[in-house]
């Protein structure tokens, strides 16, 4: 049930772009990304909900297809401080998450 | 979001001993998490902390390793037990906000030698 992330690392200079993909083989209530720097907790970015709404508080964008049961977060004019590892999250039942591989992160000026 | 807590934050530990951590929160809140990050993996879920009863295992992990405590709605601890260099990782608490939406705590890094 752990849903499945790609690609496992992407390096990009500053101001690129990119897009890690989330994928589940059951249907979805909602995905979660999370964001974690080296030796740091994992950090709330996004929480996408089935129907279409998007919710989060940075500048980072992500869209969530019901049908194809996937999600994609979208880093767009990439910052340094976007380095990290990405994971996304798909809901269990009572609330909990599965958390995929993850996706590293490394922007360089 | 809530501020959680943990302790201890690290601790190098012997084969056969066992280690408490606990997680304190600044609220009260009803769903805590403990999961395990073994180095460079992913977050997995090992139990939920029920207060008031007893914990719900996720499949890989039994009581007798991980026993599990919650008192009350604001604190929670897990214990490692008869560690072995395997049980070497992050253990993390979350509490569980919006929509399910987790909040981790900072961690405690556990090296078994």
């Amino acid at each position: 049930q752990q849903p499945v992330q790609s690609p496992q690392a992407v390096i990009l200079r500053e101001g690129e772009d990119a897009v890690i993909n989330c994928s589940s083989s059951k249907a979805l209530y909602s995905v979660h990304w999370y964001r974690q720097k080296h030796g740091e907790a994992p950090v709330f970015l996004m929480i996408l909900l089935k129907g279409g709404e998007q919710k989060g508080h940075e500048k980072i964008s992500a869209s969530f297809n019901e049908k194809k049961q996937q999600s994609s977060l979208y880093l767009t004019a990439s910052q340094l401080s976007y380095s990290g590892t990405y994971f996304c999250g798909t809901d269990l039942v009572d609330y909990k998450l599965s958390f995929g591989a993850g996706t590293t992160v490394t922007v360089r000026a | 979001s809530a501020v959680i807590s943990q302790k201890p934050s690290r601790d190098i530990c012997q084969r056969g001993t066992s280690l408490t951590i606990q997680c304190q929160v600044d609220s009260q809140v009803t769903m805590m998490f403990w999961y395990r990050q073994q180095p460079g993996q992913s977050l997995t879920l090992i139990a939920t902390a029920n207060q008031g009863s007893e914990a719900t295992y996720e499949s890989g992990f039994v009581i007798d390793k991980f026993p599990i405590s919650r008192p009350n709605l604001t604190f929670s601890t897990l214990t490692v037990s008869n560690m072995s260099p395997e049980d070497s990782s992050i253990y993390l608490c979350s509490v569980s906000g919006f929509e399910g939406t987790q909040y981790f705590g900072p961690g405690t890094r556990l090296l078994v030698l």
